[in-house]
């Protein structure tokens, strides 16, 4: 089975603080992305990678940055949290091959306070 | 601009009953269509995944079916179970799969 893992299920930091979100998959996939999902908002793409060291903006990429080092690794990196940026912070993974099925983490639930 | 809408936004049924959540979509042009599952404060689980050369898919109990020139998808759900009750978003792929377009989703509740 395909396997997306968030490092954090839960976190809570203070405003200004820099905030990683690990994220590792198991399939060699090409694609990973960062979504965050907000009541009556849905999900926003905040940023999305299609190979390693290349990254590109999503809808929202505004307050955060990323970095893929490795394949398999996608990090979200805020640099100085803000309350606004309180959500949950979902990271998933797609093969150009085949059928480009998305897979998701479990999720990261951040709290800025 | 691209968009997908699901209604109904919530649906309450009884258990066993059969049931249809539907999934519209504004640009025929899409890769996939992909039937999401989200239970309350977790990630998304992969339910179907319809290629679009594909008509349906099945798995199980469900059902999903994709026709592309009225922009529609459904997921038909057999023998509804009080465990199937969650969130269900659809969402169709664009472009090699780096552009996703997610619904809003059903709240689907199964009463025991």
């Amino acid at each position: 089975d395909v396997k997306v893992t968030q490092s954090s299920r839960y976190l809570v930091k203070r405003t200004g603080e820099k905030v990683f979100l690990e994220c590792v998959q198991d399939m060699d996939h090409e694609n990973m992305f960062w979504y965050r999902q907000d009541p009556g908002l849905g999900l926003r793409l905040i940023y999305f990678s299609y190979d390693v060291k290349m990254k590109e903006k999503g809808d929202i990429p505004e307050g955060y940055s990323v970095s893929r080092e490795k394949k398999e690794r996608f990090s979200l990196i805020l640099e100085s949290a803000s309350t606004n940026q309180t959500s949950m912070y979902l990271c998933a993974s797609s093969t150009r091959r085949n059928t480009g099925e998305l897979f998701f983490g479990e999720g990261s639930r951040l709290t800025v306070l | 601009k691209q968009e997908v809408t699901q209604i109904p936004a919530a649906l309450s049924v009884p258990e066993g009953e059969n049931l249809v959540l539907n999934c519209s979509f504004t640009d025929s042009a899409i890769y996939n269509l992909q039937w999401f599952r989200q239970d309350p404060g977790k990630g998304l689980t992969s339910l179907l995944l319809i290629q679009s050369s594909q008509r349906e898919q099945t798995s199980g109990r469900l059902n999903a079916s994709l026709d592309k020139s009225s922009g529609r998808s459904t997921l038909y759900i057999a023998a509804s179970q009080p465990g199937d009750s969650a969130t269900y978003l659809c969402a169709s792929v664009y472009t090699g799969g780096f552009k996703t377009i997610f619904g809003a989703g059903t709240r689907l509740f199964v009463k025991a």
